[in-house]
């Protein structure tokens, strides 16, 4: 079945560091692919997807890009700032219709000052 | 976007008694709304899939007869946990399919404490 992989937390960056958080994906045919993020105490907000290949969503200053060569959906933002840390997860839906999502275990980002 | 409410936020009940969760997509009409179980620390597990004027369709491992989920109208579901017991106590988080779009828009998750 349909799985996602995402990279082992928990994940510690000093303020204005570069975040790389790296997710790839095993799904037949062709999948939607999404990054959720998750503050403390709340719920799931979407954060940016991607609908195909060599589609880079983006967001808030996050990116990924959709890479099917490499069935991956790494996230990754250029400077990071104490109000990203969060839990991150990444997440796929095979589009056949009404399809939950199939998520990654997600990765929790601590920024410190 | 596209807003989901949960309703109540957080609630903590004795064990035995029945907690009832409302899900509810606030400006938009949802066909199919999914209900998950998030323990802490840990990914989300899906629990069922509710879709608006028929039965819930329920992962396996999941006791329908306790977990009794119903999606009477296209902006309401609610699941409510029967004979609520302490291995029950988790977050509860319902999502919204937003029409035929593949995005799923999330409430913000009810936390059910069962003494």
């Amino acid at each position: 079945g349909d799985s996602v992989t995402q990279m082992e937390g928990p994940v510690t960056l000093s303020e204005e560091a570069f975040l790389t958080i790296n997710c790839t994906y095993t799904a037949t045919g062709y999948p939607s692919l999404f990054w959720y993020v998750q503050y403390p105490g709340e719920g799931l907000q979407l954060l940016l997807k991607a609908t195909k290949a060599d589609d880079k969503g983006s967001n808030k200053g996050f990116e990924a890009t959709y890479r099917k060569e490499t069935t991956s959906f790494h996230l990754e933002k250029g400077s990071v700032q104490v109000s990203d840390s969060a839990v991150y997860f990444c997440a796929l839906s095979d589009n056949s219709g009404n399809t939950p999502l199939v998520f990654g275990k997600g990765t929790r980002l601590s920024v410190i000052a | 976007g596209a807003v989901v409410s949960q309703h109540p936020s957080w609630v903590i009940c004795k064990s035995g008694t029945s907690v009832k969760i409302e899900c509810r997509s606030l400006d938009f009409q949802a066909t199919t709304m999914f209900w998950y179980r998030q323990f802490p620390k840990q990914s989300l597990m899906l629990m069922a899939t509710s879709n608006e004027g028929s039965k819930a369709t329920y992962e396996q491992g999941v006791e329908k007869d306790k977990f009794l989920i119903n999606h009477a109208s296209l902006t309401l579901s609610t699941l409510t946990v029967t004979s609520a017991h302490p291995e029950d106590s988790s977050f509860y988080i319902c999502s919204a399919l937003v029409g035929e779009a593949d995005t799923q828009y999330f409430g913000p998750g009810t936390r059910l404490t069962v003494l």
